[in-house]
């Protein structure tokens, strides 16, 4: 009965591939996100989708493109995969977004060789 | 942009005492603030949270206090103990727009 999840747990590819991860949250909110965490454990939104639509787009290159089919989902997919984009990538979600708990995923390591 | 920051990378404690962790925020209105706690291996769990209206704020074991005056936030662990060893992020939300997270402070506790 876990609360936010996502799959893979780690992630080990070759540059220049193209990846996802999926996350989904059983929780019954409205907004989901997407995190980067870089490995001085700096954590940085990147994506923020309420009911599907996208609220929030920082600035992250255009080979990141999130995907919600659903309000309960939200996946990220990766393109042309840079040795740059090694990190921990958390999603997480909040009831309506905004002044609100968010409650994160497990993480999914991503190690670009 | 704005900016969370935290006075202090890493802090070793002896189990049993107090902790105290801080954050120093930039956006002044900035309205709501949460700590998080990250343990090895897994995502940031929420512990408490302080809206501007207000200066103090206490749970089980831990009390945020914030000083707007100086934009300063700070968590304090009561009697410190080995599963409090993790990574605490404050962060701060502006107007319902979305949260930015301070770079972490690192606590190890020694038994």
């Amino acid at each position: 009965d876990t609360a936010v999840s996502q799959t893979p747990k780690y992630l080990v590819t070759q540059m220049g591939n193209d990846k996802s991860i999926k996350c989904e949250q059983n929780l019954g909110h409205d907004t989901m996100y997407w995190y980067k965490q870089d490995s001085k454990k700096f954590l940085k939104i990147m994506f923020s989708y309420n009911n599907k639509e996208l609220i929030i787009n920082e600035t992250v290159p255009n080979r990141f493109s999130p995907k919600s089919p659903d309000k309960a989902h939200l996946n990220l997919h990766i393109n042309s995969l840079e040795l740059g984009d090694s990190a921990v990538y958390f999603c997480a979600s909040s009831q309506r977004g905004g002044l609100e708990t968010q409650y994160f995923g497990p993480g999914t390591r991503l190690l670009v060789l | 942009g704005e900016s969370v920051g935290l006075h202090l990378p890493t802090l070793s404690v002896q189990e049993g005492d107090n902790s105290i962790i801080n954050c120093a925020y930039s956006n002044s209105a900035s309205d709501y603030f949460i700590w998080y706690k990250q343990e090895s291996g897994k995502g940031p769990q929420f512990i408490i949270d302080i809206r501007s209206n207000m200066d103090k704020r206490q749970g089980q074991r831990v009390t945020v206090l914030l000083n707007k005056t100086v934009k300063h936030l700070s968590l304090q662990i009561a009697a410190t103990q080995p599963g409090d060893s993790a990574v605490y992020f404050c962060a701060e939300n502006t107007a319902g727009n979305q949260f930015y997270f301070g770079t972490g402070t690192s606590l190890t506790v020694i038994p």
